[in-house]
């Protein structure tokens, strides 16, 4: 079974800064994904980003971007030019259905 | 278009009595999962539907709990007997084509159990 582990139970970032939020997985299957999800305090899971094992390049959606090292196992988020809407749980999935503990970000006025 | 939608978003049961969670996904979404989420925590896998057929109910913590989907859209979850542990929310997420993990899941916004 595939395991994501995300080792920063908080983190806060200044408004305007860049964060980037660690996740690494463990899997011996040859072709994988990982997905990002925001959980603000409503509640609601919302999808930000997929990876693919075999995509060539660095997924990137808007201020959100992949730092994705397959050598590593390590599939880190990072989210440019921060938002106070940012703050909320944000989680890292991997294809088999198996969530990390999450990241509670903070950003900071 | 509508999002996944789930009722009710808040429930309350004395332990011992029978729950029903409903789920309806977006439409013409094949695949629909059931998670559960405690406090402070990631969202476990319960089971998984493609369209009408259970999939995967590994994550099912118990017999007490059952899911189904019998025309393939709108989707109930059953506690049966619920205990104080049962308590946390339960999110169920849609996603458009069949197979797991290949595809983005669309969430809805959660039961929240909170069994007394």
């Amino acid at each position: 079974a595939q395991k994501i582990t995300q080792t920063q139970p908080g983190m806060f970032v200044q408004e305007k800064e860049a964060v980037t939020l660690d996740c690494t997985y463990d899997t011996s299957d040859p072709s994988y994904g990982l997905f990002w999800y925001k959980q603000p305090s409503s509640g609601e899971m919302i999808f930000l980003i997929y990876q693919g094992s075999y995509d060539q390049q660095n997924a990137t959606e808007g201020r959100y971007s992949l730092n994705f090292q397959k050598a590593r196992k390590s599939a880190n988020l990072v989210i440019s030019a921060s938002q106070l809407g940012d703050s909320a749980m944000y989680f890292c999935e991997g294809r088999q259905l198996t969530f990390g503990s999450g990241t509670q970000l903070t950003v900071l006025p | 278009g509508a999002g996944v939608s789930q009722s009710p978003r808040y429930k309350v049961a004395k332990r011992g009595q029978d729950v029903a969670l409903r789920c309806d996904p977006i439409s013409g979404h094949v695949s629909l999962f059931w998670y559960q989420q405690a406090l402070g925590q990631g969202p476990e896998f319960l089971t998984y539907f493609q369209n009408e057929a259970q999939l995967d109910k590994s994550g099912l913590p118990s017999d007490r709990f059952f899911a189904e989907r019998p025309e393939g859209s709108v989707s109930t979850l059953k506690i049966q007997r619920t205990q104080q542990e049962d308590s946390a929310v339960y999110l169920c997420a849609s996603s458009a084509p069949s197979g797991v993990g290949s595809y983005e899941q669309y969430f809805g916004p959660g039961t929240r159990l909170t069994v007394t």
